[in-house]
């Protein structure tokens, strides 16, 4: 079974902090992507990355950063989060198919 | 116009019913479909992938592929209080050497609601 685990499940900041999202897969897969989920907008793509140090944009990049230095290590990075950014952050891994961590619910006061 | 488009519901039914749950698309590049299941507060997890046409079918549920249409679907037979959920489609697109990108466009989810 493909496992992928998040550092946090639930996450409270202060606008202007620096936030680290965490994402650990045990499976070896060079695919690892960070969704952003939120009601009525369904599931968004923020960044994804191919291989270690490795990254590219996807839909909705502005206000993130990733950082891929190991192969099961994909992290996000918001500079200085903003309220608009309290969402259910979510991170897949990909063999086939994308499996889902369990989700990080960020909200940032 | 969203790439794929998914109603969201939210769809109840009495246990024991068959639910139908759909998607559309406009993107003819996608090869690979896909449905997830996301309970509350927790993480999608794959319940069924389909590549290209056709059906398959895996113990009470059912997934369809209509590429000419640009529609999918997923049949839940004899509904149980525990299907009660978040209903994902997602899909990608293939290269030329037939090798999914793994970037999946999803539609907004369809809250399905079984009661005993």
């Amino acid at each position: 079974d493909v496992k992928v685990t998040q550092s946090s499940r639930y996450l409270v900041k202060r606008t202007g902090e620096k936030v680290f999202l965490e994402c650990v897969q045990d499976m070896d897969h060079e695919n690892m992507f960070w969704y952003r989920q939120d009601p009525g907008l369904g599931l968004r793509l923020i960044y994804f990355s191919y291989d270690v140090k490795m990254k590219e944009k996807g839909d909705i990049p502005e206000g993130y950063s990733v950082s891929r230095e190991k192969k099961e290590r994909f992290s996000l990075i918001l500079e200085s989060a903003s309220t608009n950014q309290t969402s259910m952050y979510l991170c897949a891994t990909k063999q086939e198919t994308q499996y889902f961590g369990p989700g990080t619910r960020l909200l940032v006061l | 116009q969203k790439e794929v488009e998914q109603d969201p519901g939210p769809l109840s039914v009495p246990e024991g019913a068959i639910v139908s749950l759909n998607c559309t698309y406009s993107n003819s590049a996608f090869q690979y479909f896909m449905w997830y299941r996301q309970y509350s507060r927790k993480g999608p997890e794959l319940l069924m992938y389909t590549y290209s046409s056709g059906n398959k079918e895996d113990g009470r549920f059912t997934a369809q592929v209509d590429k000419s249409s640009k529609y999918i679907s997923l049949f839940i037979r004899d509904s149980q209080p525990s299907d009660s959920a978040t209903y994902l489609c997602a899909m990608s697109a293939t290269n030329a050497g037939g090798t999914s990108y793994g970037k999946l466009t999803f539609g907004q989810g369809t809250i399905l609601t079984v009661h005993p």
